[in-house]
């Protein structure tokens, strides 16, 4: 069964550094997703992809965190310098389309750690 | 602005009772309504609802949705151990929102 594939599963990064995570979707999904989640609170969308395009990085903290995807298939998610306050469990998820309601498949996630 | 309450936050039943879990949602030009379960790992998918008044059963969990009162349930029947975890519901809209969580503990 096709999965989505994550790394690294673990980071534990000092804060001011860089850290960037990885993400493969489902073969033939078009849409991909990067979600923060906190502990004890739900996943929050940071970015999602149409392809290679940008659909929506509202809450994306874009003076320290990029995401690319640029030939529509895997994407990374950089944060630049790390705080504190970004330790949490980065998920990727895909779905087949953007367009009509669907479920998305999430991968193992990283789990991330700022000292 | 757009929302997805969860209710309760967490719960402890014993092995055998049956659980109601609710997800109240107001969110702009809603499509569709998600169940995952989360355990120590990534979210898993359960339902996807989008018609109000139409159950979806697997087993021991079923799920409605009202879209006229703007929530959902999640019911679970004869409840194990393995139902622990936190149950996540999320809308999709104009963006994919994520409640909370329920958590939810099944003791022997």
């Amino acid at each position: 069964e096709a999965e989505v594939a994550q790394s690294p599963r673990y980071k534990i990064t000092e804060k001011s550094q860089a850290v960037a995570f990885w993400c493969d979707p489902i073969s033939g999904h078009a849409t991909l997703y990067w979600y923060r989640q906190i502990l004890g609170q739900g996943p929050e969308l940071l970015v999602q992809f149409q392809d290679e395009s940008v659909v929506d990085d509202s809450q994306l903290p874009k003076d320290r965190f990029s995401a690319e995807r640029l030939k529509g298939v895997d994407s990374t998610l950089k944060i630049q310098p790390a705080e504190l306050g970004d330790s949490a469990m980065y998920l990727c998820a895909s779905s087949r389309g953007l367009a009509g309601p669907g479920e998305q498949y999430f991968g193992p996630g990283t789990r991330l750690t700022v000292t | 602005e757009d929302k997805v309450v969860q209710s309760p936050l967490s719960l402890v039943v014993h092995e055998g009772d049956t659980v109601t879990l609710n997800c109240s949602y107001e969110v702009t030009n809603f499509r569709s309504l998600l169940w995952y379960k989360q355990e120590k790992k990534a979210p898993t998918f359960l339902f996807m609802l989008t018609s109000s008044g139409i159950e979806k059963k697997s087993g021991r969990l079923s799920s409605i949705l009202d879209k006229k009162e703007l929530f959902s349930i999640l019911n679970i029947t004869a409840t194990q151990t393995g139902d622990s975890a936190i149950y996540l519901c999320a809308t999709t809209g104009n963006q994919f929102y994520f409640g909370t969580g329920t958590s939810l503990t099944v003791i022997p």
